[in-house]
């Protein structure tokens, strides 16, 4: 199994509205990464988890809180958000967060958001 | 990546043809490379990488080229078919132990095969 499954494939919220992305990876990773993706451009990374720990947070706006409740699963909860930060929110995990061991990330196919 | 602006680098080849992309990375401490494919509505999908004590791997069809002198990275798909039809990706990953891998990603050139 290498695969990384994100829910729900496409969401719509009001900027009022609560609302929680899913990833869920079987693989035995110990690394999550929460990435934003804008079309025609490249993702970007927002968070990392290593070892169920936050070790990267690239200067995320707190309305985006990320959450790693166990090696599996990684949530992504949103609140109050503005018409800009609709995008493509890709999940990846990888094998070894730290070591020379590091290999490729592998992606799910991601949450189109849409903030109305 | 190499790109700047507003527009994605394009490569248009016939079907057949091979094809080159390239890449200019930021950071010289960057240990691994990757390339990665995306189809439009998809996710990232692993092609090939590539670690920094190297200068050549190849896979299936692809190739990968590392040169650290001027930081550059390049992808060569052999006998370009429509389902390459995508936008290609470098990422290169820093020596921050202790901070999971950083991935940071290139600007991406989108490829179109003609049949």
């Amino acid at each position: 199994d290498t695969e990384v499954t994100q829910t729900p494939k496409h969401l719509v919220m009001g900027m009022t509205n609560k609302k929680s992305l899913k990833c869920e990876q079987h693989m035995g990773h110990r690394a999550m990464y929460w990435y934003k993706q804008k079309a025609k451009k490249p993702p970007e990374l927002m968070f990392v988890y290593s070892y169920e720990k936050l070790s990267i947070n690239e200067s995320v706006p707190s309305r985006f809180s990320p959450e790693c409740p166990n090696s599996s699963l990684l949530n992504l909860h949103l609140h109050a958000l503005q018409p800009e930060d609709s995008a493509l929110y890709l999940c990846a995990s990888s094998q070894d967060p730290v070591g020379p061991g590091w290999t490729e990330a592998f992606f799910g196919q991601g949450t189109r958001l849409t903030v109305v | 990546g190499e790109s700047v602006g507003l527009h994605l680098p394009t490569l248009s080849v016939q079907e057949g043809d091979n094809s080159i992309i390239n890449c200019a990375y930021s950071n010289s401490a960057s240990d691994y490379f990757i390339w990665y494919k995306q189809e439009s509505g998809k996710g990232p999908q692993f092609i090939i990488d590539i670690r920094s004590n190297m200068d050549k791997r190849q896979g299936q069809r692809v190739t990968v080229l590392l040169n650290k002198t001027v930081k550059h990275l390049s992808l060569q798909i052999a006998a370009t078919q429509p389902g390459d039809s995508a936008v290609y990706f470098c990422a290169e990953k820093g020596k921050i132990y202790n901070q999971g891998g950083k991935l940071i990603f290139g600007q991406g050139t989108e490829l179109s095969v003609k049949p």
